[in-house]
């Protein structure tokens, strides 16, 4: 069974700070694919990006980058010269890549608050 | 572009009485669609998802249901709401065959 570790449950960094989101994965497939999404105040998830299991290359965009790690099945969110509309609940995911029934499930980690001070 | 409708955004609704939230697509055809439910301060918990009309696979089985009358319309059903299914009820769709999922603004459900 797929699993997502989000260990820190909270962070509180001072603006301008950089700051690291963990995640850590558990998943039996060879093919899979990791999430990052946003949850704000508001409440919406809001889709940051997705990194498949073949593709080890850093990304990055913006002030946010990410750090894919097979090795120790890690996919960490660092978010650079954070800002307080940083301020929000972060989650990963992981969806395999075939689930049989022609939809693709995602298991969710529990998320980190992130929380900006001005 | 495709947005993603729900409603209604917050509902306040005694046990026992029933429940309908609606779930709306727009600018897509043939999507997977998907329910999840947020319990406060826990992560997200998939209810239901569908891959096309008149098909629903439950994950987990409790007094909620689901049903998909039109391509992209989602509805989550209750005859009889228990206290344990307050929470925030989010509804997503997909594109077949790719992985993003892409969430609606949520309905937040208080029962008393």
């Amino acid at each position: 069974a797929q699993k997502v570790t989000q260990a820190q449950t909270e962070i509180s960094v001072v603006e301008k700070e950089d700051v690291t989101l963990d995640c850590v994965y558990e998943t039996r497939d060879t093919t899979y694919y990791l999430f990052w999404y946003k949850q704000p105040p508001s409440g919406e998830l809001v889709f940051l990006i997705r990194r498949n299991s073949f593709d080890e290359q850093n990304e990055i965009s913006g002030r946010y980058s990410w750090n894919f790690q097979k090795s120790t099945s890690s996919f960490n969110f660092t978010i650079t010269a954070s800002q307080v509309v940083d301020s929000a609940v972060y989650f990963c995911a992981l969806s395999e890549a075939y689930s049989g029934a022609g939809s693709y499930q995602l298991t969710f980690g529990k998320g980190t608050k992130l929380s900006v001070i001005p | 572009s495709q947005t993603i409708h729900q409603w209604p955004a917050t509902l306040v609704q005694p046990v026992g009485s029933p429940l309908s939230l609606e779930c709306t697509v727009e600018g897509t055809s043939n999507p997977n669609l998907y329910w999840y439910r947020q319990a406060a301060g826990r992560g997200l918990q998939l209810l239901f998802y569908s891959v096309g009309i008149g098909q629903i696979s439950s994950e987990v089985p409790q007094n909620l249901s689901a049903s998909r009358p039109q391509d992209r319309q989602f509805i989550l059903s209750s005859k009889k709401l228990l206290l344990s299914d307050s929470g925030f009820y989010l509804c997503a769709w997909s594109r077949s065959r790719t992985y993003e999922q892409y969430f609606g603004p949520g309905t937040r459900l208080t029962v008393t």
